[in-house]
Parts: C-alpha cells; structure tokens; sequence
C-alpha cells in the first residue's frame, strides 16, 4: 500500500539557518505530493503541492521538487524564521484504487530567535 | 468563500458515552477525510466518504462510525468512548479528482474523563 516516510524531529534551527525536512514515499504509479504545515492547536494548512514528476511547488519560501527517480519530495527553506516554527506534513494523493490521502508522522521544527 | 467548518471546537464526554461531531466540507467539495490526531502523534486515518458513500476505512474499531448526508456533510460517531479516544478529530473536505489537494478544519478537541 501507499506510505511516506518522514525524518523524525524535533528539527531545532537558529533563525536564517536553511532548513530541510527529507521525504520519501511509495506508491502505486504517479501520485500528488503535498507538504501540509500545522500550527499549534489549529488544523492542517495546505503548504504546496506538486502533481508530476519534476515539478516544483512553492510558498512563503519553501519549495519541494517531484523526484520519481529517487521517489522523494524533500522540504527546504533558504532562510527560516521564529514564526516557522511547527509540525510539517509530507502526503500523497494515489492513483491507484480509492484515492485517500495518505500522511507521513510529521517533523517539528524549532527556530530559535 | 468558507473553508471547512467542524463543530463542536471542544467537546468533553464521560468514559462510556458517546460523541458526535460535525463536518461541512467547501462548497463544491464531494469527498470527506476523516482523522484523529493523538498528543504527540501524527494523523491517523479514519473514514473517507465520496457522494454519499464509504470509499475507505482506517484501523480503527466499529464504534467508530460515520456517515454523508445528500449535500455533502459528514458526521463522526464514537460509541462507547474510551480514555483513549481523547485526541483532536480532524476534518478534510476535497474535490472529487485525484490529484487534487484535501482542505482541513480547526478541528474538535474530543476529550473523554
């Protein structure tokens, strides 16, 4: 069946540092890759999302690229900030079957002033 | 437009009990994700209803239960709770293709005393 595998937190950075959060994934075919960020006590925010092979989604300075060949979508960031500090999600979106939406266990991160 | 609306935000039931809560997905939307998130854990899939129907079931008992009404809103029965239950029971409402991304409510703080 589907899964994704994220690198386990928490991930504590300085603010600036350059930030990334590894992601890998299987799946049945080609699926929809997202990285949804979750703030405290509140609910899942879209974050970005790529829908094919050697696509690149972006927002708020984050970008994470569709590697098919290395079945990964790892999060970066050039330069992070306090505010950034939360739960990051990586999912996928299958083809294959009854299409849910299948989540990694998430990575916190910490950015210190 | 609204996003996903979940009610209630809170919610606190004795052992034994049980609890309702409420989803209404975006406008448009025909497919319901539901999750639980235990403290300090990721998202645990629930219940995935499209057009009325259940496409998909997590790992979790048959006191967990729900349903999709005509014009697309969802409901999240648990029966007889159990200490356990107490987590934070997360909605996301999406469009019908599969490459398309899942929105999320605020979701329902559900704790069981």
């Amino acid at each position: 069946g589907d899964s994704v595998t994220q690198m386990e937190g928490p991930v504590t950075l300085s603010e600036e540092a350059f930030l990334t959060i590894n992601c890998t994934y299987t799946a049945t075919g080609y699926p929809s890759l997202f990285w949804y960020v979750q703030y405290p006590g509140e609910g899942l925010q879209l974050l970005l999302k790529a829908t094919k092979a050697d696509d690149k989604g972006s927002n708020k300075g984050f970008e994470a690229t569709y590697r098919k060949e290395t079945t990964s979508f790892h999060l970066e960031k050039g330069s992070v900030q306090v505010s950034d500090s939360a739960v990051y999600f990586c999912a996928l979106r299958s083809f294959s079957g009854y299409s849910t939406l299948t989540f990694g266990k998430g990575t916190m991160l910490l950015v210190s002033p | 437009e609204a996003g996903v609306t979940q009610s209630p935000t809170h919610l606190i039931k004795t052992r034994g009990q049980q609890a309702t809560l409420r989803c209404s997905p975006i406008s448009g939307h025909t497919s319901v994700y539901w999750y639980q998130q235990a403290l300090g854990l990721g998202l645990q899939f629930l219940l995935w209803y499209d057009e009325g129907e259940e496409r998909n079931r997590g790992n979790f008992p048959p006191r967990f239960s729900g349903r999709q009404f005509p014009n697309y809103s969802s409901e999240l029965n648990v029966n007889a709770l159990e200490l356990e239950d107490s987590a934070l029971y997360l909605c996301a409402s999406s469009l019908p293709a599969r490459n398309t991304e899942a929105f999320f409510g605020q979701g329902t703080r559900l704790t069981v005393v």
